[in-house]
């Protein structure tokens, strides 16, 4: 089975922190995905990477940057924690395999609060 | 734009019954097509994933995908209390590589 772990299921923060959500996949896969969900807006995709040191923006990355150094592990970075980024943050990983599309698997998210 | 379509529900249905979870999209070339269950504060588990036409079967779960009318439904036979969560469809955008699209999901409660 796959295993992706974010290091923390709960965590506050205050306004201007900077923050670190860390993310490891187990399964060696290439791509990797930070998502945040808030009520009523679904699931936006903040950046990806499909491979070490590599990473692309998503639809919402203000606000935010990612480091990935190694393969299995994806970190997303909040540079100055503001309350408007409080909601659950999810990593994701899949296999980067063209020809069968594979699917996104998560891990079991990071409730962030900021005050 | 790229648009994954859902009815955000609430849908109910009696224990038993067939509960029907529907999903369109924008994008006609699009090939790959996932189904997401997620319980309230829980990260989104995946059920099935479908890449041809027609149906595909898996125990409960019947995943239906109609290319041609950018299409794709989630049926559950015999539901359970234990189903009742929010579903989220996914599609794969032929332009987007590795990123999925995800709707905003239809919340399904199984009365018992």
């Amino acid at each position: 089975d796959v295993k992706v772990t974010q290091s923390s299921r709960y965590l506050v923060k205050r306004t201007g922190e900077k923050v670190f959500l860390e993310c490891v996949q187990d399964m060696d896969h290439e791509n990797m995905f930070w998502y945040r969900q808030d009520p009523g807006l679904g699931l936006r995709l903040i950046y990806f990477s499909y491979d070490v040191k590599m990473k692309e923006k998503g639809d919402i990355p203000e606000g935010y940057s990612v480091s990935r150094e190694k393969k299995e592990r994806f970190s997303l970075i909040l540079e100055s924690a503001s309350t408007n980024q409080t909601s659950m943050y999810l990593c994701a990983s899949s296999r980067a395999d063209r020809g069968t599309h594979q699917p996104q698997h998560f891990g079991d998210g990071t409730r962030l609060s900021i005050l | 734009q790229k648009e994954v379509e859902q009815n955000s529900g609430p849908l109910s249905v009696p224990e038993g019954a067939i509960a029907s979870l529907n999903c369109t999209y924008s994008d006609r070339g699009s090939q790959s097509f996932f189904w997401y269950r997620q319980y309230s504060g829980k990260s989104p588990e995946l059920i099935m994933s479908i890449y041809s036409n027609g149906d595909k079967e898996d125990g409960r779960f019947t995943a239906q995908l109609n290319k041609a009318s950018q299409y794709v439904s989630l049926l559950i036979r015999d539901s359970q209390p234990s189903d009742s969560a929010t579903y989220l469809c996914a599609v794969l955008f032929m332009d987007s590589s590795y990123k999925l699209i995800f709707g905003s999901g239809t919340r399904l409660l199984v009365r018992p």
